[in-house]
């Protein structure tokens, strides 16, 4: 079946770094685009970045630009995200998420990120 | 760019309908029907119902319902079930080439 699964989640100090992974299995990885949304706790959905079916173009929420960066890697059906210089307002759940007519259709359970120090 | 806006909670009896308000700017929910929208239940990933405005994927009970009228979308749900008690997203795609989330809507069947 189709599934989406995210790991790398963990705790990290403000100003540290990240690589979340996001494993698909069950479609054409390289047929579609794919997001990164978080949740902070108690707080609502929020879109972070995405990036096009062949890596082509990446697109970013202004709350992220310059620190994260979305890549792929369609050869072995893996998503990732690099976030650099985080802070405690990075505090989420992150889920990866497939794309299709720019809505967000197949989502993984998520991976929790916490920045404290 | 600032969420869409949605009413923080919306409620009502087994049977009867409930519609959730979405509402945006020309720069998003008016400038495409590309607005979709989600469920969550407390603890669990959100759920596609409703994409391109009013289409539904495979799975979703007919009485979940889209639509729009300018830069405002609408979710509704007839013929409300016990099941249906979830927090409702929307989201729409940006003129920037960017995607913006609703401030979510907590449904409660009372």
């Amino acid at each position: 079946q189709v599934q989406l699964v995210e790991s790398g989640g963990g705790v990290v100090q403000p100003g540290g770094s990240l690589r979340l992974s996001c494993a698909a299995s069950g479609f054409i990885f390289g047929c579609c685009g794919m997001h990164w949304v978080r949740q902070a706790p108690g707080k609502g959905l929020e879109w972070v970045t995405f990036i096009r079916n062949d890596g082509s173009n990446e697109y970013y929420a202004d709350s992220v630009k310059g620190r994260f960066t979305i890549s792929r890697d369609n050869s072995k059906n893996m998503l990732y995200l690099q976030m650099n210089s985080l802070r405690v307002e990075d505090t989420a759940v992150y889920y990866c998420a497939k794309s299709l007519f720019d809505a967000f259709d197949i989502w993984g359970p998520g991976t929790v990120v916490t920045v404290s120090s | 760019q600032s969420a869409l806006t949605q009413p923080p909670s919306v409620s009502g009896s087994p049977g009867q309908s409930v519609t959730i308000s979405c509402t945006g700017t020309s720069s998003d929910v008016g400038a495409y029907n590309r607005v979709s929208w989600y469920q969550q239940p407390p603890g669990t990933a959100p759920k596609l119902m409703i994409y391109e405005v009013r289409h539904r994927p495979s799975g979703v009970p007919d009485r979940f319902s889209g639509s729009k009228s300018g830069d405002t979308a609408s979710l509704t749900i007839s013929g409300l079930q016990a099941e249906d008690e979830a927090d409702y997203y929307c989201s729409s795609y940006t003129n920037s080439g960017t995607y913006v989330f609703g401030t979510g809507t907590k449904v409660t069947v009372l």
